[in-house]
């Protein structure tokens, strides 16, 4: 059972780059969510999904797209990286109303130069 | 004003003390409050989920919610230095959009 998996676990980009942060869960959740996590600033949400091909605007989207064409994938792509995007990203997911709390990836850590 | 706010820390406690660690909120639509622990460089964990007021306990763990003062604690009763972690307050205003807003979390050092 691998839960939630986010791959790369680390990656450095270049001011300007593009790239896409996988995840994928295999607990057939429909919920998952993005979120940034920079020092003295607690878990930002960036975009969420309650079903496939729905998505919606967390509190900082801005520079940051997602799709969600499948119940398992969630991927986060960002469309031109700046030093500003330098953190750790988390992918969650979470069953269904009736159940509790997000399961977390392992995240995966960014630096823009 | 954050719509959930946490105090950073650090708290440092000896082995064995009872640690109390609180949130609080200024949106009263929130209705599930939960608690994550997260060690250095790992993602969040799930401690506790409660619904609507109350309390809750699970071990050596108790999670209370004060609705009417918006007012959320997580207790940890004999702490260990494996409680040494960040606790991260978390909650939701409707269980239909999944939408979850975090406290900054908390800094927690249990001393042997």
């Amino acid at each position: 059972n691998a839960g939630v998996t986010q791959t790369p676990k680390f990656q450095v980009l270049k001011t300007g780059q593009s790239m896409t942060l996988q995840c994928a869960q295999d607990m057939n959740h429909e919920y998952m969510s993005w979120y940034r996590q920079d020092p003295g600033m607690g878990l930002r949400l960036i975009h969420y999904s309650v079903g496939a091909g729905i998505t919606d605007q967390g509190e900082v989207p801005n520079g940051y797209n997602v799709s969600r064409s499948t119940t398992e994938d969630f991927p986060l792509r960002l469309l031109s990286a700046a030093p500003s995007q330098t953190s750790v990203y988390f992918c969650a997911s979470r069953q269904d109303r009736a159940t509790g709390g997000y399961t977390f990836g392992s995240g995966t850590r960014l630096t823009v130069v | 004003q954050k719509e959930v706010e946490q105090d950073p820390g650090p708290l440092s406690v000896p082995e064995g003390a009872i640690v109390s660690l609180n949130c609080t909120y200024s949106n009263s639509a929130f209705q599930y409050f939960m608690w994550y622990r997260q060690y250095s460089r790992k993602g969040p964990e799930l401690l506790m989920y409660t619904y609507s007021s109350g309390n809750k306990e699970d071990g050596r763990f108790t999670a209370q919610v004060d609705k009417s003062s918006k007012y959320i604690s997580l207790f940890i009763r004999d702490s260990q230095p494996s409680d040494s972690a960040t606790y991260l307050c978390a909650m939701g205003a409707s269980s239909n959009t999944g939408k979850l807003i975090f406290g900054q979390g908390t800094t927690l050092q249990v001393k042997p």
